[in-house]
């Protein structure tokens, strides 16, 4: 199947620093991606849907100046997490799919981010 | 978007069937069914896809009814390595966004 990495794993940054997380498809161009944010023990919450070349769409709740989401090409979409807090702590995944598939969507490895 | 319910946990022992039934009664004509299976501290990772019937592949089958209001993930004969937890998710394709449920955390001991 299609690969997508995300870079990095982990990370550590202090408060009030930002972070950028990145998300590459290796062998498709994805024309949307995906950003979610997962807590200890509970599923994948939706953060924000980018397609390649647009703002990104946010779901309700989630700030679109803390979470900067960019899509500027076909392979690769980064979010960044700004002004950190410890309440930010947690780990970020992203998936990607491509026009002309169906809902199987590639997810990444995930980032495990900790704000200390 | 269709919503999705499932058991939140399953215990079985290695070698056994388990079968996973995932509920979604307002599933669209165009939706399609996938599940999905996520380790800890990973990403989720296809386990396999369906519309209606039967879908089998290496690793499961998938058993969707005519009225396609639930699905049910078959993985033959588990073992420890299975423990993860399982989400259905039910959309179309193209850029429509994929929201996670509860999923179903599989507990495999020997």
């Amino acid at each position: 199947g299609a690969v997508v990495s995300q870079h990095p794993s982990r990370v550590i940054c202090k408060s009030g620093t930002s972070v950028k997380i990145e998300c590459r498809s290796l062998d498709f161009q994805a024309t949307t991606m995906f950003w979610y944010r997962q807590f200890p023990k509970q599923s994948l919450m939706l953060m924000a849907t980018s397609n390649e070349g647009s703002k990104a769409t946010y779901e309700q709740g989630v700030e679109k100046d803390k979470f900067l989401i960019n899509h500027a090409s076909l392979t690769l979409s980064t979010l960044t997490v700004t002004s950190a807090h410890p309440e930010d702590s947690s780990f970020y995944i992203c998936s990607a799919i491509t026009d002309g598939m169906n809902t199987e969507a590639f997810f990444g490895q995930g980032t495990r981010l900790t704000v200390v | 978007l269709a919503k999705t319910t499932q058991p939140i946990s399953m215990d079985s022992y290695e070698g056994q069937e388990v079968n996973i039934t995932c509920s979604h009664n307002n599933i669209a004509t165009n939706d399609y069914i996938t599940w999905y299976q996520q380790f800890p501290s990973q990403g989720p990772r296809f386990i396999i896809q369906g519309y209606k019937t039967k879908v089998t592949n290496e690793v499961a089958s998938l058993f969707i009814p005519a009225d396609r209001k639930s699905s049910t993930l078959s993985l033959p004969r588990v073992s420890l390595s299975d423990t993860a937890v399982y989400y259905c998710l039910v959309g179309t394709g193209g850029g429509n966004k994929l929201t996670f449920g509860t999923g179903t955390q599989l507990k495999v001991e020997l």
